[in-house]
This record gives structure tokens, sequence and C-alpha cells, in this order.
């Protein structure tokens, strides 16, 4: 079954600090890959995706993002945190065939 | 305005009633998407259009029906409401297959 999957439900950092937010996924054939971030009472805003190309992705609001095909990861990153950066953060897949998939989401949370 | 426009943004209903939630977007998508978000389980796949005279099921379409009235349109029905369906939904478009997703602002929807 195709599936994405997000291992941690909630990650702490410190303000400043680098930040990652973990995605692997198990899907057929080279399925297009991307993150999206929902602040509270507000509907889901896309963040960056992947298609083909450089492993590194770069995104809104400093965010990148990295693939790697062998790991089947895509692993959100951000070299220093801000307190605003405290959401709720979704790792979405579409395999060849069209339908977006989601994981779980992965609260971040940003401490001063 | 919003490019995606979910109405009604919030609905108390009662089980057993018949509910419409309504998306229309502004942005020339092809493809349109109902999810439906419950803490912890991240969005769920309910029903996908790709265009008008396209509909398909997701992974949780039982006691859902979709219409696609137009490439604009796009609405979702529960034929007779259960408490279980209490959650947030929303709507999404997308533009071929490898754009990214746009959503609404979401339908809190309760059922008592």
């Amino acid at each position: 079954a195709q599936s994405v999957a997000q291992p941690e439900d909630q990650v702490k950092v410190a303000e400043g600090n680098p930040l990652t937010v973990k995605c692997t996924y198990s899907v057929s054939g080279n399925p297009y890959l991307f993150w999206y971030v929902q602040y509270p009472n507000r509907g889901l805003q896309f963040l960056l995706k992947y298609i083909t190309g450089d492993n590194l992705v770069k995104g809104s609001y400093g965010f990148e993002a990295e693939f790697n095909k062998s790991q089947t990861s895509f692993h959100l990153k951000k070299p220093s945190a801000l307190v605003s950066d405290s959401a709720l953060y979704f790792c979405a897949v579409r395999p060849q065939g069209g339908k977006l998939i989601f994981g779980q989401g992965t609260e971040l949370s940003v401490k001063p | 305005d919003a490019d995606v426009t979910q109405t009604p943004r919030n609905r108390i209903t009662k089980t057993g009633k018949r509910i419409m939630l309504e998306c229309s977007q502004t942005k020339g998508h092809d493809r349109m998407y109902w999810y439906r978000q419950d803490p912890g389980l991240g969005l769920r796949l309910i029903y996908y259009s790709f265009d008008v005279k396209d509909i398909n099921k997701g992974e949780i379409s039982d006691g859902y029906s979709v219409s696609r009235q137009a490439q604009a349109k796009f609405s979702l029905s529960l034929e007779s409401a259960i408490p279980n369906q209490t959650a947030l939904y929303f709507c999404a478009t997308s533009l071929g297959f490898g754009g990214e997703a746009f959503f609404g602002q979401g339908t809190r929807l309760t059922v008592v």
C-alpha cells in the first residue's frame, strides 16, 4: 500500500537551533514529494516540493528538504528555528497516478 | 479574496441530517480534492476529481458523496450525518500532475 510516515508526533527545539522534521514514504515509481505547514485555525500552506533534480530543495520561510531515494525519505530542515515556526507540519507524496497522500503530521514547538 | 473558498466555515448538524459542504476556486486548476482532518490521523482523502467528468473515491469515501458541478466547484455531501463524521474538512485544488495543492480555510463540522 502507498503510504507516508512521519515518525515523530512532536518535535521540540530551542530558538536558534537547527530543526529536522522527518518523513519517509512507501510508493512505487518516482513520486512527487511535498511539505505543508498548518497554523492554528488555518488551512494548509505549501512550503516546498521535490519533482526531480537536485536532492536539496529550498522553499518558503527558510525551510529546505533533502530527498534521499535509497532511504525513501524527504526530511524537512531549517538551519535556525524561530518561535514563529511553531506549527503542524505535513509531508505529502503524489505517486504516479495522481492522488495526494498525507502523513499524519508533526507538531513543531520552538521555545524561546 | 481567497483562491479556494469553502462554505460554510462552521456547521453543527443533527444525526441523520443531510448536509452539503461547498468548495469553489478561482485558480483555474483542474484537480480538486476533499480531505478530512482528525487529531493524530493527519489528512485523509475522501474523494478527488481530476476534471469535471472524473470522480474518484479516496481512502474513506463511505458515507460521503461528491459532485463536480463545474471546473471551479466541487461539493461534498453527507447523506445521513453521524457523530463520527465530526471533523475538520478541507477542500484543495492543484494543477496537473506536479502542481502543489492549495487549500481552503476548512469547514468545522459537528454532528450531534
